[in-house]
């Protein structure tokens, strides 16, 4: 069974640092392009960033929202995913979510990406 | 690239045919996802590339619709059904969430 759980989560003060981690398990860990999502209070979903896998040389994306502050990592020894988050403003506060990409070859010979496993989600709160 | 959902809440009620559509700001092509959220949950995958049905997700989920119009139509809804929804983008490489449509009960 695949399960992603989350861990890192706290309450932190504007301007600080916070290092979230997603341990994973039932599947092949390295295989998988792995992302963060997060939600806010009451609102929406909102992509964070991603880190592909050994092939692609674990390049990351970011969302523009939190480029240049957060960093997303992964230990393929560990199957764990990680993201740094510093400079943290009370906008960052929300449930983060660790997916999983799969991909399937669609009709026209390119990939469809999608997130096909998610975990419960760790609760981030900046406030002073 | 901006995801556009409407409406952003519905009423229906069980057996009703409900769609909810999503426009990208640029093409697309049939890279859009749908996702069910509900409450105290994780989301969970329906549709991916625009129209294909996530294995285990009941027939009565389907999605159409490419270049910058999609939809997600479920064709009876049922009391399981209701939940927020949200298109994805996943076409340039940083990915984008529309909104959500909640779906309530009349």
């Amino acid at each position: 069974e695949v399960q992603l759980v989350e861990s890192g989560g706290g309450l932190v003060q504007p301007g600080g640092s916070l290092r979230l981690s997603c341990a994973a398990s039932g599947f092949t860990f390295s295989d998988h392009y792995m992302d963060w999502v997060r939600q806010a209070p009451g609102k929406g979903l909102e992509w964070v960033g991603r880190v592909r896998n050994k092939p692609k040389s674990y390049t990351t994306e970011y969302a523009a929202s939190v480029r240049g502050r957060f960093t997303i990592s992964r230990d393929d020894s560990k199957n764990s995913l990680y993201l740094q988050m510093s400079t943290l403003k009370a906008e960052d506060t929300a449930l983060y979510y660790c997916t999983r990409l799969e991909r399937r070859l669609g009709s026209q010979n390119s990939y469809f990406y999608y997130m096909d496993a998610w975990g419960t989600g760790t609760t981030v709160t900046v406030s002073s | 690239i901006q995801m556009t959902q409407s409406p952003s809440s519905l009423s229906a009620s069980v057996g009703d045919r409900v769609t909810i559509t999503c426009r990208a700001s640029q093409s697309i092509a049939s890279s859009v996802n749908w996702y069910q959220q509900k409450p105290g949950k994780a989301p969970n995958l329906l549709i991916y590339g625009a129209s294909n049905l996530q294995g285990g997700v009941p027939s009565r989920f389907g999605g159409s619709g490419s270049g910058t119009d999609f939809s997600l139509t479920i064709s009876s809804l049922q009391p399981e059904d209701f939940a927020t929804y949200y298109c994805q983008q996943t076409y340039s490489t940083v990915w984008t969430f529309g909104q959500g449509t909640k779906v309530e009960i009349k």
